[in-house]
């Protein structure tokens, strides 16, 4: 299968910065990505999708001026937490969907705690 | 509204006995399913998917079972290993895998040796 990494793996910050997390494609095109958030024992719960060189597409109730997400490659995605609170601590995984898959393919995910 | 419901959130067997994984979804639209397998702090592998022109696909030990007039799926891992212990997840997607996926809560699995 295809294979889709993230970076950084594990990320903590002071409340009020920024993070960014990264997505990437490594052996295939994306042409569409998606983020999903994961809370302690719950399923996965998607942020947004985005495809290359457009705008994301939101899920109802996620903040597109908090989240901030930017697919400008076939083979990059980034998601930008921004002015991140506690209440943003989370898993957070990235999936990618290329013309040559059936399946969406994810990354290995990014633990983010906000102090 | 859960649209993807893995109603049992646990499952223990024995080594070398049978895995069922079930899973109920309510959106008709949905015309692609896929299982993923997740360890704790890790992403989600793709394990099998079918789609809904079909009933059953098969892939080594794992079989995927589809009852589109019951809206059920099911997942069977024959034989099972100790090393299958992990969280299940089903997915479904409207217009095949490029969509975006409505994910259930996920089944533990245990294997015991």
């Amino acid at each position: 299968g295809a294979v889709v990494s993230q970076h950084p793996s594990w990320v903590i910050c002071k409340s009020g910065t920024s993070v960014k997390i990264e997505c990437r494609s490594l052996d295939f095109q994306a042409t569409t990505m998606f983020w999903y958030r994961q809370f302690p024992k719950q399923s996965l719960m998607l942020m947004a999708t985005s495809n290359e060189g457009s705008k994301a597409t939101y899920e109802q109730g996620v903040e597109k001026d908090k989240f901030l997400i930017n697919h400008a490659s076939l083979t990059l995605s980034t998601l930008t937490v921004t002015s991140a609170h506690p209440e943003d601590s989370s898993f957070y995984i990235c999936s990618a969907h290329g013309d040559s898959y059936n399946e969406q393919f994810f990354g290995p995910g990014t633990r983010l705690t906000v102090l | 509204d859960q649209q993807v419901k893995q109603n049992s959130p646990s499952l223990s067997v024995q080594e070398g006995r049978i895995s069922i994984l079930n899973c109920d979804y309510t959106n008709s639209m949905f015309d692609y399913f896929l299982w993923y397998k997740k360890y704790p702090a890790e992403g989600p592998t793709f394990l099998i998917s079918i789609s809904s022109i079909k009933d059953k696909n098969e892939d080594g030990r794992f079989t995927v079972f589809l009852n589109k007039s019951a809206k059920h799926l099911s997942l069977h891992i024959v034989p099972s290993q100790p090393g299958d212990s992990a969280v299940y997840f089903c997915a479904a997607s409207a217009r095949g895998g490029s969509e975006k996926l409505v994910f259930g809560k996920g089944m533990k699995l245990t294997v015991n040796p």
